[in-house]
């Protein structure tokens, strides 16, 4: 059964800090492997998107990585701002799930200004 | 386009009355998918549909949850009778065929008491 975690479950760190937020899942058999953002008291949004082939994505200040061998992704925050200051979870697409996401518990990010 | 529409965006109700949450999903998305997140169990995909047709609902908790889509543009969760155990943040998302990714709604707050 796949499982995914996230580590730490919380997060605190001065603006303009470079950072690493992980996610790791236990079955390598994945389709994708999906980065979103929550903000308090709103919708999730999708911030990147690996497919099972690819080894990272990048949008902006964000970079995010995939090993598949070794269940594990990370984002990348580089000169983080408190606007970044949200939830960030990770969900992967098991490989037989028929568009079900297996979702991690989230990060929660604070950037101290 | 406006993205993922719900509402209400907050409903408060007493438990045992009937609660209808409605999602207007992205123009032109074949797939359509309810989550239901809370603290103790994160996210959790209660059912999700493709062309209008409930391909999947073995995440829905009980009988007294049903979901429907009479149309490409608008379904309807439905909880009756309502419990209390049942307050969560109630999440609608739709996705492209062949996409993978998923847009979310901001949710509808749901409080019984």
């Amino acid at each position: 059964k796949q499982e995914v975690t996230q580590i730490p479950a919380a997060l605190s760190v001065p603006e303009g800090e470079n950072l690493v937020l992980n996610c790791s899942f236990t079955d390598s058999a994945i389709y994708n492997l999906q980065w979103f953002r929550q903000d308090p008291g709103k919708g999730l949004t999708s911030l990147l998107l690996i497919q099972s082939s690819q080894r990272e994505q990048t949008s902006g200040r964000l970079n995010a990585s995939l090993d598949k061998s070794s269940g594990r992704s990370t984002l990348y925050i580089a000169a983080s701002q408190p606007g970044d200051s949200a939830t960030y979870l990770c969900a992967v697409r098991p490989r037989d799930s028929n568009y079900q996401l297996i979702w991690g518990a989230g990060t929660k990010l604070i950037i101290k200004p | 386009d406006a993205g993922v529409i719900q509402s209400p965006r907050h409903e408060v109700t007493e438990m045992g009355q009937e609660v209808t949450l409605r999602c207007k999903p992205i123009s032109g998305h074949d797939y359509l998918f309810w989550y239901r997140q809370t603290m103790m169990r994160g996210l959790e995909l209660l059912i999700y549909f493709n062309n209008n047709v409930p391909i999947d609902d073995s995440g829905m908790p009980e009988d007294r949850f049903s979901a429907k889509m009479p149309n490409a543009s608008f379904s309807t969760l439905k909880i009756q009778p309502s419990e209390p155990r049942d307050s969560a943040v109630y999440f609608c998302a739709s996705s492209e065929q062949g996409s993978n990714e998923q847009f979310f709604g901001p949710g509808t707050r749901l409080t019984v008491l």
